[in-house]
């Protein structure tokens, strides 16, 4: 399976301030997507990262506080704007090869608002 | 709202124990299953099914999907210590909602030597 390089891999961050993540896949792929995972939950989708359009967000999330881009098939940003301690979780970003293929996911940037 | 429900919620056992656990799912244009195992933060990919009846295994992890009564099992026998994680169920649906992956609340299972 594709090689997804995620960094930061965590981050102590000020209220206030925006962190952008970055998602590096070693080959190109079909599909990429950011997950979060608040505290003692389970795996929430954000939004598909759409290669050369905006973004498609989940119901719940919106493009001001999570702003996406996505210049090409290997490499998508995600930022987390205006933070606040609510926004402390882990984000994911997951890549999907092809049609049928599963979602593999990168390790993840552990995200602490203060 | 699509739905996927894991039991039990968590689950104690010893090396050499077999364990089963269970997930449910209500999803509309439903394509396929997917187990994963959480140890820290990126979820490692076990299987993907996509028919019913048919067994996939690897090694010790086996695991299949009834979707007539929509659900799937994850079997781990001969536990070990290091089978200790989360095991995450997720749903992957299609049409317009193509791509998206619906998880599970995630079983804790706790291997003990």
């Amino acid at each position: 399976s594709a090689v997804i390089s995620q960094k930061p891999s965590r981050d102590i961050c000020q209220r206030g301030t925006s962190l952008t993540i970055q998602c590096q896949v070693d080959s190109q792929v079909t599909m990429m997507f950011w997950y979060r995972q608040q505290p003692g939950q389970s795996l929430t989708l954000i939004a598909t990262a759409n290669q050369g359009s905006e973004a498609t967000y989940e119901s719940g999330f919106v493009i001001d506080k999570f702003p996406i881009s996505r210049p090409n098939l290997t490499f998508s940003t995600l930022t987390v704007s205006n933070m606040s301690p609510e926004d402390s979780s882990i984000y994911l970003c997951s890549v999907q090869s092809g049609v049928g293929q599963p979602q593999h996911f990168g390790d993840g940037t552990r995200l602490s608002i203060l | 709202e699509d739905k996927v429900v894991q039991s039990p919620l968590s689950l104690v056992v010893h090396e050499g124990d077999t364990v089963t656990l269970n997930c449910s799912y209500e999803v509309t244009n439903f394509r396929s299953l997917l187990w994963y195992k959480q140890e820290k933060k990126a979820p490692t990919f076990l299987f993907m099914l996509t028919s019913s009846g048919i067994e996939k295994k690897s090694g010790r992890l086996s695991s299949i999907l009834d979707k007539k009564e929509l659900f799937s099992i994850l079997n781990i026998t001969a536990t070990q210590t290091g089978d200790s994680a989360v095991y995450l169920c997720a749903s992957n649906a299609g049409g317009t909602s193509y791509g998206k992956l619906t998880f599970g609340q995630g079983t804790i299972l706790t291997v003990h030597p």
